[in-house]
């Protein structure tokens, strides 16, 4: 049972336009949704996450906003650029005790950024 | 800062054998944890620890083992390799939300 869904297994853009990517969820427990990228051969990093008593936050070129009742997220890129290029995986976190460490990916999507 | 240091980055297993992969971390963090992720799948939870002497399962720990005991190491035990280990692996340490991951370890098992 997924609980956190990326649908669209890759994106391409050309670069200076908007990349959206986009997750949706199904626990209603998760409290806390992060972004993460990675690059081939390497570890994810962490890009950016949202709070559940926020819709929105920005840092830089990145923006994440989230709609709870559709119980989906999304994160935009602008202005793309060749250096996005990479697998972007959707994460979340549940708030219910033991559970507070744990995070739940979702399947990744690679987005492609053509200069 | 190393960060989390993963190794080895590579490894053939053939069916039955065992191996540990080794995983440090030096931002003192409580919180360590190993997925693997499979081709064309998300990061899937194996073992997590909050803290030294403490472990528990995720999502997918047959055939896996842990210990901690020490903040720093949490080594990854397969005791009888099985082609459906063949996997990515990641280690990842965190004091909150956000997980610090290792490069990975690229295992084979044939």
């Amino acid at each position: 049972d997924q609980q956190v869904k990326q649908n669209s297994p890759s994106l391409s853009v050309q670069e200076g336009r908007i990349s959206i990517l986009n997750c949706d969820y199904t626990n209603s427990m998760f409290d806390y949704f992060l972004w993460y990228k990675k690059y081939p051969a390497e570890g994810p990093t962490f890009l950016i996450s949202i709070s559940s008593i926020k819709d929105k936050n920005e840092d830089g070129r990145f923006t994440v906003f989230l709609n709870k009742s559709a119980k989906h997220l999304s994160l935009h890129i602008v202005p793309s650029q060749p250096g996005d290029s990479a697998v972007y995986f959707c994460a979340a976190r549940g708030n219910s005790g033991g559970s507070n460490y744990k995070l739940t990916f979702g399947k990744g999507t690679l987005l492609t950024v053509n200069p | 800062n190393a960060g989390v240091t993963q190794t080895p980055k590579f490894r053939i297993l053939k069916i039955g054998q065992s191996m540990t992969l080794q995983c440090t971390q030096d931002m003192n963090h409580n919180y360590m944890y190993w997925y693997r992720q499979d081709p064309g799948m998300g990061l899937k939870l194996i073992y997590y620890s909050v803290g030294a002497g403490i472990t528990d399962k995720g999502e997918v720990p047959n055939g896996y083992n842990v210990s901690r005991s020490t903040t720093e190491d949490f080594p990854l035990r397969l005791e009888l390799a099985a082609p459906s280990q063949t996997s990515v692996y990641f280690c990842a340490s965190s004091f909150n939300e956000k997980l610090f991951f290792g490069s990975g370890t690229q295992l084979s098992v044939l």
